[in-house]
């Protein structure tokens, strides 16, 4: 999973509850993406950094938020959590600027009740 | 904006035939493509892209893609397939928005019968 990690890899938390997600990466890579992967609709971006402190949003960043305070660590926060963010989330990164292939992490399975 | 179409939820193949996964795309500018593959419960791991030059692109495990500009296809094919490759396939368009984000197809799934 190309230095990729995930934490937690499954979580089930209550409604109305915050929930922090992480993913760490061992190389250094400038460009990370957090997606959501649900049913029927692929993959969707929800926030991407393209640097430390440097974040953006995706198509589907309501109800997110990210940061990145160390070039390896992008964390995903719910801020309070919804039944509809039950989803399995993945984290990637950008390879390079010239072929812009992306490598993906294990995965995190969120279910929220 | 950029999309891609995977027009098949399910494809069936037996061992050892050939498999072909489709693919459609719309784009503004040049395409540049990528397959991936996922099996249950892991990530998705990338197979082959195409960004320029040969419109036959050779990826991991045997696979290949054939790039069709004039169809606006990017369909992925093995010549024998195998039951290890079953899996859920997704093909995917870089979008120059959101950080060069990648905007994939809802993904086929790829059941080979031995």
């Amino acid at each position: 999973d190309a230095g990729i990690t995930q934490s937690p890899r499954h979580k089930v938390t209550e409604t109305g509850t915050p929930v922090t997600l992480r993913c760490h990466q061992t190389e250094n890579h400038r460009y990370m993406y957090w997606y959501r992967q649900d049913p029927g609709h692929g993959l969707r971006l929800i926030h991407y950094s393209y640097g430390v402190k440097d974040t953006d949003k995706g198509e589907v960043s309501d109800g997110y938020s990210v940061s990145r305070s160390k070039t390896e660590d992008f964390l995903l926060t719910l801020e309070s959590a919804t039944s509809s963010q039950t989803s399995v989330y993945f984290c990637a990164i950008s390879a390079g600027t010239s072929t812009y292939e992306q490598y993906f992490g294990p995965g995190t399975r969120l279910t929220v009740t | 904006a950029q999309s891609v179409a995977q027009p098949e939820d399910q494809v069936n193949v037996a061992e050892g035939n050939p498999l072909t996964v489709k693919c459609t795309y719309s784009v503004s500018g040049n395409p540049y493509l990528f397959w991936y593959v996922q099996y249950p419960n892991r990530g998705l791991q990338f197979l082959l892209k195409y960004i320029t030059g040969d419109n036959l692109v050779k990826g991991s495990y045997g696979f290949e893609a054939e790039f069709n500009k004039s169809q606006t296809s990017f369909h992925l094919k093995k010549p024998s397939a195998l039951v290890s490759d079953s899996a859920l396939y997704f093909c995917a368009v870089r979008d120059l928005e959101y950080g060069n984000k990648l905007v994939f197809g809802a993904g086929t799934i790829l059941r080979v019968k031995s």
